[in-house]
């Protein structure tokens, strides 16, 4: 079991560019939330994602971030246009349900430059 | 309501001694309480977890006290060691029925020196 799998590790963008995470989750498990880390911060909920099917997305910018879980592959954390302020650490988990604990992967260190 | 507030932001302890962790919410409605621990460079790892139903949980060296009226819990880890040297994250969920997204606090980086 190799856990949540998140790449790629460290991600470097010029101001205006696309950025795209990639969360493949722990086998069996098909909840998935992302969750962003500014420097010296707690973590800040961003979005839910089930299978095919965005459950939550309260915490996710209104512009520019979208994510997707499709039926076949990795969750994806999109991020356009990309700003200096989306310098971050994004972290993805995977649970087996809503009353599961996470498993957290190692998480993208997110740098715009 | 959904913030969660902990303290202190650094602590330093030596080896051998007991480190405390506050932390205190506002929301009633949350149920799940979890502790993660955060070394350099890797994501959170689920350390212990209480519900409000229980005042007390113990792991290891590691406990968890929850006072309900108080909205306050803590983490304390007896006989701290080097290895314990992290940050630490407390949070709180609104739990079954909800989805399960957790509010974090804003982190205590512990030093346990030798």
């Amino acid at each position: 079991n190799a856990g949540v799998m998140q790449n790629p590790r460290h991600l470097v963008r010029r101001r205006g560019q696309e950025a795209r995470l990639r969360c493949s989750p722990m086998k069996g498990h098909s909840h998935v939330y992302w969750y962003r880390q500014l420097p010296e911060e707690g973590l800040k909920f961003m979005v839910y994602l089930q299978k095919e099917n965005i459950i939550d997305e309260s915490g996710m910018p209104k512009e520019r971030f979208s994510a997707e879980f499709p039926k076949e592959g990795p969750s994806i954390l999109r991020i356009q246009q990309v700003v200096r302020g989306d310098s971050a650490a994004y972290f993805c988990a995977s649970s087996q349900g809503q009353n599961y604990g996470y498993t957290f992967g190692s998480g993208t260190r997110l740098t715009v430059v | 309501q959904q913030q969660v507030k902990q303290s202190p932001q650094s602590l330093i302890v030596q080896k051998g001694g007991i480190s405390i962790i506050n932390c205190a919410y506002e929301n009633t409605a949350f149920d799940y309480f979890p502790w993660y621990q955060q070394f350099p460079g890797k994501g959170p790892a689920l350390l212990i977890a209480i519900r409000p139903d229980v005042s007390e949980k113990k792991e290891g060296r590691f406990t968890i006290s929850f006072n309900k009226s108080a909205k306050q819990f803590s983490l304390h880890i007896m006989d701290s060691q080097p290895g314990d040297s992290a940050t630490y994250f407390c949070a709180a969920s609104l739990g079954s029925g909800n989805t399960g997204k957790l509010i974090f606090g804003q982190g205590t980086t512990l030093q346990v020196k030798p």
